[in-house]
């Protein structure tokens, strides 16, 4: 079955510590996107990839970092530079196909990510 | 620049109520509409998605119209579940944009 993957569903740190949170996805999609939400908001794009070996910053990119150096997948880094770290993490991804209209985005099941 | 502005929640029914969360959106272009729905402690799913003006999405009795002349794509459906309790996002994409705007989301409530 395609979809994707992220782990793990829980992770847990010690402030000052870097963190990485994997996202794998078998969709053969173009397009990976990060997004964080924290309770009762809606979702904020940290960062997004159209390519392999290319990424933008999204709303909130400080203190994150991100990789693709494979299609198939989108680390991210939540590094001791960011403030507030706690909230759960949202991987998605979609084609980037020219010609196609509808794209939509296809979740993972998220991370949540407390750092005490 | 797009927006999509969601009704406030969260919305309480009781179960087998009709449930109706407006969504209205400013965009450049012609954009795609699109609901997404997310469990407790769960990624977002896409529910159902319109591409032109006069379209119906629908998907598990959920429905909604893409309406170009009141920008709207309104969410209905006409007896809600207890397993219909969610938060509910409404969501569009223009043209050639990688980034999709989404609202901010609508919680539902669905009593016995």
């Amino acid at each position: 079955d395609g979809g994707i993957t992220q782990s793990p569903k829980y992770l847990f740190r010690k402030e000052g510590q870097n963190v990485t949170l994997s996202c794998e996805q078998n969709l053969n999609h173009d397009a990976m996107y990060w997004y964080r939400q924290d309770p009762g908001q809606g979702l904020r794009l940290i960062y997004y990839s159209q390519i392999v070996n290319d990424f933008q910053k999204g709303d909130i990119a400080e203190g994150y970092s991100v990789s693709r150096e494979k299609k198939e997948s989108f680390p991210l880094t939540v590094t001791s530079a960011q403030k507030n770290p706690t909230a759960f993490y949202l991987c998605a991804s979609s084609t980037a196909q020219t010609g196609v209209r509808v794209r939509e985005q296809y979740f993972g099941p998220g991370t949540r990510l407390t750092v005490t | 620049g797009n927006s999509v502005t969601q009704m406030e929640g969260p919305v309480t029914l009781s179960e087998e109520a009709f449930l109706t969360i407006n969504c209205t959106y400013t965009a450049t272009g012609y954009p795609s509409l699109f609901w997404y729905v997310q469990y407790p402690g769960e990624g977002l799913q896409l529910l159902l998605k319109a591409t032109k003006a006069d379209d119906k999405g629908s998907n598990k009795g959920f429905e909604a119209t893409y309406r170009k002349e009141t920008t709207s794509f309104h969410l209905e459906k006409g007896s809600v579940q207890v397993s219909d309790s969610a938060v509910y996002f409404c969501a569009l994409r223009s043209g050639g944009s990688y980034i999709p705007t989404f609202g901010r989301g609508t919680s539902l409530i669905v009593h016995p």
